[in-house]
């Protein structure tokens, strides 16, 4: 079935650093994938999507380029403020299946 | 305007109650979801309607039960409720005509409690 696996956080960085959180996937067709940010004590927000191979997501400075030959669809941001301070989820929706499949999150903690 | 409500917010609850939760979404969208979140923050699917049409039901007990009395809303029931009920209960919302590949949009949660 399909998966999504995501490196283990928290992540803790200072303000104006370079953030990636990775994420890889596995899928039997060929899926749109998403990452979704959760604040504390709020819901998910979409961040970015892409729907096809070499597509890249982009909003609010943060970007992820759909990789088919890698599987893989990291988040990258230039230069992180405290108020990026959030849950990460990196989702598949695959065709043909009404649900997403979520990698198990990553926290990220921006310093002053 | 709110895209997709849920209600109540907060649900604290003894165990062996029944309660529910509302859904509610003005996106115009055919297909609505309900996920649960645990207390590692994993997100799993339960349930998945298209069009008032069950499509999905995941492995979850038969005391959680949705239903869906027209394509704006859909509901959730859980009977006999127990310790291990407690998380965070997501809504969500999608237009439903990518055949499952489209962007999901969630409401705000629903957090339970059972005591």
């Amino acid at each position: 079935g399909d998966s999504v696996t995501q490196m283990e956080g928290p992540v803790t960085l200072s303000e104006e650093a370079f953030l990636t959180i990775n994420c890889t996937y596995t899928a039997t067709g060929y899926p749109s994938l998403f990452w979704y940010v959760q604040y504390p004590g709020e819901g998910l927000q979409l961040l970015l999507k892409a729907t096809k191979a070499d597509d890249k997501g982009s909003n609010k400075g943060f970007e992820a380029t759909y990789r088919k030959e890698t599987t893989s669809f990291h988040l990258e941001k230039g230069s992180v403020q405290v108020s990026d301070s959030a849950v990460y989820f990196c989702a598949l929706s695959d065709t043909g299946r009404r649900a997403l499949t979520f990698g198990s999150g990553t926290r990220l903690q921006v310093q002053p | 305007d709110t895209a997709v409500s849920q209600t109540p917010k907060y649900l604290v609850t003894q165990m062996g109650n029944d309660k529910s939760i509302k859904c509610e979404q003005n996106l115009g969208h055919d297909t609505m979801y309900w996920y649960k979140q645990d207390s590692k923050k994993f997100l799993k699917i339960m349930f998945s309607y298209n069009n008032k049409e069950l499509i999905i039901n995941e492995t979850v007990p038969n005391r959680f039960s949705p239903k869906s009395p027209d394509k704006a809303h859909l509901n959730l029931h859980i009977n006999s409720l127990e310790l291990g009920d407690s998380a965070v209960y997501f809504c969500a919302s999608s237009q439903g005509n990518t055949g499952g590949r489209e962007t999901q949009y969630f409401g705000p949660g629903t957090r339970l409690l059972v005591l």
